[in-house]
């Protein structure tokens, strides 16, 4: 079956980078796209980027461009998920996501999530 | 602000009928499927409608999605306890280039 596992908690001072993993299997890892979504605390989802694990291709959210930067290590079946210049406001816990046969498609199955605090 | 419009809250008593709306553009549902998520506390969503109306495997057939337009909805008959959870709706939106979620619903049986 499909399963996506996560990094664990981090907690990082404002200002750093924090680098969350999403590791995938039960199924060809290359064959589909791996989105990063964000919920903040009683907040909504909230998407950030995807990766093509075939050939690394990406795709950023406007409101984190510059930020944020999506990575895959097909060796471990591995996508990355890299947020530096942190602030209080980055506080969420982050879930990495598979799409669908279809590239137009959102999420099908979701990683457990990773509590990312950010706090001095 | 949600790209897509859900109303915060719905409420029914067991085995009541709810549905629960969302609204958005052409760029998103309007030329899209859309899909619903069930997200229980301290959980990750869940996948319950993809493609509109279709449910993944070990989705109960009383849970059912339907779409016209720029607006979508969903529905809930028989409703259990169990059913109790935040709602979104999410679609994929052109310009974007990537999925919109709305806001989420809060589900509550009463």
């Amino acid at each position: 079956q499909v399963q996506l596992v996560q990094s664990g908690v981090e907690v990082k001072k404002p200002g750093a980078s924090v680098k969350v993993s999403c590791k995938a299997s039960g199924y060809t890892f290359t064959s589909y796209y791996i989105h990063w979504v964000r919920q903040a605390p009683g907040q909504g989802l909230e998407w950030m980027g995807k990766i093509n694990p075939s050939g690394g291709g990406t795709g950023y959210a406007q409101k984190f461009q510059g930020r944020v930067t999506i990575t895959r290590d097909t060796s471990t079946s591995t996508v990355y998920m890299e947020l530096s210049s942190l602030r209080s406001e980055d506080t969420a816990v982050y879930y990495c996501g598979r799409g669908g046969h279809s590239y137009y498609e959102t999420p099908h199955h979701w990683g457990q999530g990773t509590l990312v605090t950010v706090s001095s | 602000q949600s790209v897509l419009t859900q109303p915060p809250s719905a409420s029914g008593t067991p085995g009541q009928r709810v549905t629960i709306s969302c609204s958005g553009s052409s760029s998103n549902i309007g030329s899209n499927y859309v899909y619903w998520y069930q997200q229980l506390p301290g959980t990750a969503p869940k996948l319950l409608i993809y493609s509109n109306n279709q449910r993944p495997s070990g989705v109960p057939d009383r849970f059912s999605g339907s779409k016209s337009g720029t607006s979508a909805s969903l529905a809930i008959s028989g409703l259990r306890s169990e059913d109790e959870a935040d709602y979104y709706c999410a679609a994929w939106d052109d310009n974007l280039s990537g999925p919109v979620f709305g806001g989420g619903t809060k589900l509550t049986v009463l």
